[in-house]
């Protein structure tokens, strides 16, 4: 069965970095675009990035270009989150999930990973 | 910036019928597809409506998803209300960008 689980969170101060990971199973990872999607405690749902398949092309959300960066690994069946410059306004939990077919509907997600921002 | 605005909440009681919409800022919002996704407290998201109004498998046949184009919307109407309804529920789509856009959330209560 399709799998993601998601690693890397924890607590940053303001300016720092971490890297989230995702690790996938049960189904051909390098056939699918991959997003990641937060949310911050009690609000609602924000997408902040996809990566295509073969890494060819991926998009970010304003509130985080040029400070995240996704980039993949098919070999290791792997999605990765680079966060720089981090601001108190990134703290959420960041789910990775799958997107699938022509509307690249998000059909699989992790658990989430909580990442909070604060001094 | 595109963005899909939803009702903060709706409120229904069990067996009834309940319509959220999700209405879009600029373009045609048919112009890309609009799914939905149900979100209980502590979960993650599960989809309930695909490609506009596709239900994937699971999801009973009380849920069912449509596009307005005179009004620029999309809707997911939830028949029969169970307790179990009770959730948050998003739409999303995308922007001429290619950036996927989630709505404000909806916040439905079965009482």
């Amino acid at each position: 069965q399709v799998q993601l689980v998601e690693s890397g969170g924890g607590l940053v101060k303001p300016g720092g970095s971490l890297r989230l990971s995702c690790a996938a199973s049960g189904f051909t990872f390098s056939d699918y675009y991959m997003s990641w999607i937060r949310q911050a405690p009690g609000k609602g749902l924000e997408w902040v990035s996809y990566i295509s398949s073969s890494s060819s092309y991926t998009n970010y959300a304003d509130s985080v270009k040029g400070r995240f960066t996704i980039s993949r690994d098919n070999a290791k069946n792997s999605l990765y989150l680079q966060m720089n410059s981090l601001r108190a306004e990134d703290t959420a939990v960041y789910y990775c999930a799958r997107e699938e077919g022509p509307s690249g509907v998000f059909d699989y997600w992790g658990q989430g990973t909580l990442v909070t921002v604060s001094s | 910036n595109f963005m899909l605005t939803q009702p903060h909440s709706v409120s229904e009681s069990p067996g009834k019928t309940v319509t959220i919409s999700c209405t879009g800022s600029s373009g045609s919002i048919a112009s890309n597809y609009v799914q939905w996704y149900q979100q209980r407290p502590g979960s993650a998201p599960t989809t309930v409506i695909y490609e506009d109004n596709q239900r994937p498998s699971g999801v009973p046949d009380r849920f069912s998803g449509s596009i307005d184009s005179s009004s620029n919307s999309a809707s997911l109407t939830i028949s029969g209300l169970k307790t179990e309804d009770e959730a948050d529920y998003y739409c999303q789509s995308y922007d001429s960008s290619n950036q996927r856009v989630f709505g404000g959330g909806t916040k439905l209560t079965v009482l």
